[in-house]
């Protein structure tokens, strides 16, 4: 398997722009979940899914965050105005059921400018 | 949730030194794993561990869940092991919960 998949590796916008985040778990993992990195606040949960649906959405920053898992291969997470403050690194990683090791991708490096 | 608390939160190292690195949790866990971030930003899987003693290598992790923390060994430490290494912890929500990490610099 190749592992989590993201894409974009980068990416730049403008302030107010919509950015959407892609990722493809690894294959015949149900849990999925995406993070943001930033120096201040570590590595933080935005949302968890099960099985395709979103069972933790707390660390969701604001109504400007939004993810979707529309099948079992593939997710995004969209930011609707984006701003300065969401420069950061977004992770996605999936695992099995239970007891089982996470995985993550390569995380999609975004500046707002 | 979980605190998790990794200390040192910095080490330098000259190469061929050993290091251990501590994670505590605050409450019992199903899962936990050391991940280490290299200096492109990869997190990379170390060890899934969340009860006894494995080892990889120059590596090698314990932990003991009943006491409610997870110890990561570095032998013979070489410049590659620089980066960052994360302890992440998994409660009964088996969502993955971060410590801030240790930020690890070995000088050759």
């Amino acid at each position: 398997d190749a592992g989590v998949i993201q894409s974009p590796r980068h990416e730049v916008t403008e302030m107010g722009q919509e950015v959407t985040l892609r990722c493809k778990p690894i294959s015949g993992h149900n849990s999925l979940f995406w993070y943001r990195q930033t120096m201040m606040r570590g590595l933080e949960l935005l949302i968890y899914f099960n099985n395709n649906v979103p069972i933790d959405d707390s660390g969701m920053p604001e109504d400007r965050f939004s993810a979707k898992m529309p099948n079992a291969s593939f997710s995004t997470l969209k930011i609707q105005p984006s701003e300065p403050r969401d420069s950061a690194v977004y992770f996605c990683a999936s695992s099995g059921t239970g007891n089982t090791e996470a995985f993550f991708g390569q995380g999609t490096r975004l500046t707002v400018v | 949730g979980i605190q998790v608390e990794q200390s040192p939160p910095d080490l330098i190292l000259q190469e061929g030194a050993n290091s251990t690195l501590r994670c505590n949790f605050s409450d019992s866990v199903n899962n936990l794993q050391w991940f280490h971030q290299n200096p492109w930003g990869q997190l990379i899987n170390l060890f899934y561990i969340p009860s006894g003693t494995k080892q990889n290598g120059r590596l090698s992790a314990t932990t003991v869940a009943t006491e409610r923390y997870s110890l990561l060994y570095i032998s013979s430490s070489q410049t590659t092991d620089s980066g960052v290494y994360f302890c992440a912890v998994e409660g009964g929500s088996y969502i993955p919960t971060f410590g801030r990490g240790t930020s690890l610099i070995v000088h050759p």
